[in-house]
């Protein structure tokens, strides 16, 4: 079992929509929670980051952690054609254990005018 | 600005030869990482580095190697040993206690 799962998708909305992407995870040791956004043939860009259970907003973003499930979520509100990218989920402990990250494989987003 | 750049953006191996793909960063961060990305399959820790003068391997080290000499500065080279190198290869750096930033990446193929 992969320590994250991310559904691969491809996704695709209409412009407007409310997008729900999901990761689940088997490691409780993860403390902090990422949600990156990645253009093609482009490096990944930090969307969200969080470390606590609940909700997290930011504009049209929000972010929802759930550590007793091991779920984490990103919605995105009034989907734009701009949204359409791979968001990757990812996840990590604490410094010393090497500041590594865990990535999730990615789910490609496309939102259609 | 600051950020971090990764050049070659295209490179291209022959058979059996060693490239290295350059990582550059001026954001005064102390660690920097190397990943793989193949379709489907994510992002894949090559090697990482917490300091200068120490690294460690990730989950796919073989076939490649890095050197830490400088802060700013995290090549990564792959040998003739790795049998599968193309592939998008992203470069990230962070803080003690935050996100990556990552660079625009370098495309490797073999020909």
């Amino acid at each position: 079992q992969k320590e994250v799962e991310q559904d691969p998708g491809p996704l695709s909305v209409p412009e407007g929509a409310i997008v729900s992407l999901n990761c689940t995870y088997s490691n409780s040791a993860f403390q902090y929670f990422m949600w990156y956004r990645q253009y093609s043939r482009k490096g990944p860009e930090l969307l969200m980051y969080t470390y606590s259970s609940g909700n997290k907003e930011d504009g049209r973003f929000t972010a929802q952690v759930d550590k007793s499930s091991k779920y984490i979520s990103l919605f995105i509100r009034d989907s734009q054609p701009s949204d359409s990218a791979t968001y990757l989920c990812a996840m990590g402990q604490i410094y010393n254990q090497g500041g590594k990250l865990i990535f999730g494989q990615g789910t490609e987003l496309s939102v259609k005018p | 600005d600051g950020g971090i750049t990764q050049s070659p953006k295209y490179l291209f191996r022959k058979e059996g030869q060693n490239v290295t793909l350059s990582c550059e960063q001026n954001l005064n961060h102390d660690a920097m990482y190397w990943y793989r990305q193949d379709p489907g399959q994510g992002l894949r820790l090559i090697y990482y580095s917490q300091i200068v003068n120490d690294f460690q391997k990730g989950d796919i080290a073989e076939g490649y190697s890095v050197s830490r000499e400088k802060k700013e500065s995290f090549p990564l080279t792959v040998t003739s040993a790795q049998k599968n190198p193309t592939a998008f290869y992203l470069c990230a750096s962070s803080p003690r206690d935050g996100g990556y930033t990552f660079g625009s990446g370098t495309r490797l193929t073999v020909v």
